[in-house]
């Protein structure tokens, strides 16, 4: 069976200081994967999602990047942190097309 | 880009009535939609999916309707039970089918 990991589960950063939350997905291959965030009491914000080994697409400009290194390795990175990045981080995966999403445990970020 | 509306009111409903809870999109008509449940703290979990050309998906006791013409979908828990008690989400297919759109979701508490 398919299982997604997200790590940290929880986080405290300053300002300014860098990212990097990682997910991992096992039991599948060439999966979609995606990166969202929830604000508190908000829904879900698509930031990247990727269909392929290098190949990153952005939904929205800010300070945050993506990079898939491997097949079902997604990374969220920001070289500073803003207050607003403050969120519920979730990756999901996907197997295409008519495919339901699977969502991580998700990563609480509060930036101070 | 597609706007996607929930009731952002929670609904309160008694212990084996029916809820209903609508999404209504504007824009462009997605080819597939999409229902989750999302817990407190955690990440959604996949419910039901339609097809654009399916008026009607049942699941137990969970059915959604997709009516192209008016934009809207409902999704229906009958017998609702107080463990039916969480947030469901709408999701729409972002034009091309590997990324989605959420809504903002529905708080539905069931009252024993």
């Amino acid at each position: 069976s398919q299982t997604i990991h997200q790590w940290p589960a929880t986080l405290v950063q300053p300002v300014g200081s860098p990212l990097s939350l990682e997910c991992t997905v096992e039991g599948t291959s060439n999966p979609n994967l995606y990166w969202y965030r929830q604000a508190a009491g908000r829904g879900l914000q698509l930031l990247f999602y990727s269909v392929g080994i290098g190949q990153i697409s952005s939904e929205v400009p800010q300070n945050l990047s993506a990079s898939r290194p491997q097949d079902r390795q997604f990374i969220l990175s920001s070289k500073k942190l803003l207050l607003s990045d403050s969120g519920f981080y979730l990756c999901a995966w996907s197997s295409g097309y008519l495919a339901e999403q699977y969502f991580g445990p998700g990563t609480r970020l509060t930036v101070t | 880009s597609q706007k996607i509306e929930q009731n952002s009111e929670a609904l309160n409903i008694q212990e084996g009535k029916t809820a209903t809870l609508t999404c209504n999109y504007t824009n462009y008509s997605p080819a597939y939609l999409q229902w989750y449940r999302q817990d407190p703290g955690r990440g959604p979990v996949f419910l039901l999916l339609i097809r654009e050309n399916e008026k009607e998906k049942r699941k137990e006791r969970l059915k959604v309707t997709f009516d192209t013409t008016l934009k809207q979908s409902l999704f229906h828990i009958t017998a609702s039970q107080p463990a039916d008690s969480a947030t469901y989400l709408c999701a729409l297919d972002g034009g091309n089918f590997n990324k989605f759109y959420f809504g903002s979701g529905t708080k539905l508490n069931v009252k024993p």
